[in-house]
């Protein structure tokens, strides 16, 4: 299966500043997923990038507030823009591997706003 | 839209008890369904991945087993450790091919 190596994985921000989240995948992949889990809650999709095409974004996500980069087939950002404490959260990025391993997700990004 | 629900929403059991946790699902018309373990504050680590064809998939101490005209998948943990305290995750497809969690079940298992 796919390993990504995703960074940073804990931060604490101030209110009113961005963060910017990076995932490095080991093999090329058509989309990646970046997924948040507010405290004590299951995981939301948040938008999927696609290389070369603007990210899809899940109701209740805007792109002003999460922009995404897909450069290439290997790498992509979210960052978390205008942070409210709100935004304390886990954010996960995920790929689909080959039929026999399913999803394969990132270590995470704890980020706390302050 | 697809739901995933878990049940319990918790469990504590002593170490060395086999144990089942649950997993429901709305849309039966699925590809694929996914169990996953997250440490506190950690990424998931996939631990099994059974096919719509499979009715079973064993890892280890690890079974899951699918029926989808129930929409139901159990994931059995045999002679449970300390270690393999954590929550689990299922996870299944749904529209737009996203994918859909439940609200996972967190273990704990009592040396």
């Amino acid at each position: 299966s796919a390993v990504i190596s995703q960074k940073p994985s804990r931060d604490i921000c101030q209110r009113g500043t961005s963060l910017t989240i990076q995932c490095q995948v080991d093999s090329q992949v058509t989309m990646m997923f970046w997924y948040r889990q507010q405290p004590g809650q299951s995981l939301t999709l948040i938008a999927t990038a696609n290389q070369g095409s603007e990210a899809t974004y899940e109701s209740g996500f805007v792109i002003d507030k999460f922009p995404i980069s897909r450069p290439n087939l290997t790498f992509s950002t979210l960052t978390v823009s205008n942070m409210s404490p709100e935004d304390s959260s886990i954010y996960l990025c995920s790929v689909e591997g080959r039929e026999d391993y399913g999803y394969t997700f990132g270590s995470g990004t704890r980020l706390t706003v302050v | 839209k697809q739901e995933v629900t878990q049940i319990p929403a918790a469990l504590s059991v002593p170490e060395g008890e086999n144990l089942v946790l649950n997993c429901s699902f709305t849309d039966s018309a699925i590809y694929n369904l996914q169990w996953f373990r997250q440490d506190p504050g950690k990424g998931l680590t996939s631990l099994l991945l059974i096919q719509s064809s499979q009715r079973e998939q064993t890892s280890g101490r690890l079974n899951a087993s699918l029926d989808k005209s129930s929409g139901r998948s159990t994931l059995y943990i045999a002679a449970s450790q300390p270690g393999d305290s954590a929550t689990y995750l299922c996870a299944a497809p749904g529209e737009g091919n996203q994918f859909y969690f439940g609200t996972g079940t967190s273990l704990t298992v009592i040396p």
